[in-house]
């Protein structure tokens, strides 16, 4: 069966970075689009970012842009959210999410939360 | 403010039937792009409802239907159940923000 397990959240300082990890599995990780989705406390789901099966291609929401990198390892089966410059309105659950739009299958999501 | 606009809350009685509106703008849903709906159970990941406007992933019961037209989508629940009692999203694209976008979210309360 399909599943999506992140990882690497955790406690950060304001200006701070981390990078999270997706680790997929039950199905052929190379065929399809992978998203980062989030979800502050409380709050409503906001798109992260999203890329092409290939890794070629990567979008990002604006204010996302500079700050995030995504990537992807698809011998590995992973996907990756490298977070910079970090700030208090970023944290949130994170949750990556497989395919272009309508997302079938959501991981469990990571915890990250930005305090000094 | 959401680009895609929901009404916070919205509730029924069980066996009732609740629609939930999803208003976007001529640079997304009335762009033509797809509307897909997610429910959010509290404390778990949103789980996919209804995609492609009006299509249902195998396991979800049909008393979960959506619909568009023009700017707006809807999604309705009939014969309510008290397991509905979740938060639910609606998501399309956005062309002019070049981003996925989603709604702000609507609590549905079983009464």
């Amino acid at each position: 069966q399909v599943q999506l397990v992140e990882s690497g959240g955790g406690l950060v300082k304001p200006g701070g970075s981390l990078r999270l990890s997706c680790a997929a599995s039950g199905f052929t990780f190379s065929d399809y689009y992978m998203n980062w989705i989030r979800q502050a406390p409380g709050k409503g789901l906001e798109w992260v970012s999203k890329i092409s099966s290939s890794g070629s291609t990567t979008y990002y929401a604006d204010s996302m842009k500079g700050r995030f990198t995504i990537s992807r390892d698809n011998a590995q089966n992973s996907l990756y959210l490298q977070m910079d410059s970090l700030r208090g309105e970023d944290t949130a659950v994170y949750y990556c999410a497989r395919g272009q739009e309508g997302y079938h299958y959501w991981g469990q999501g990571t915890l990250v939360t930005v305090s000094s | 403010q959401s680009v895609l606009t929901q009404p916070p809350s919205v509730s029924g009685a069980p066996g009732q039937r609740v629609t939930i509106s999803c208003t976007g703008s001529s640079s997304n849903i009335g762009a033509g792009y797809d509307v897909h709906w997610y429910q959010q159970l509290p404390g778990t990941a949103p789980k996919l409802l209804i995609y492609g406007n009006n299509n249902r992933p195998s396991g979800v019961p049909d008393r979960f239907s959506g619909s568009k037209s023009g700017t707006s989508a809807s999604l309705a629940i009939t014969g309510l159940q008290a397991e509905d009692e979740a938060d639910y999203y609606c998501q399309s694209y956005d062309s002019s923000l070049s981003a996925v976008v989603f709604g702000g979210g609507t609590k549905l309360t079983v009464l």
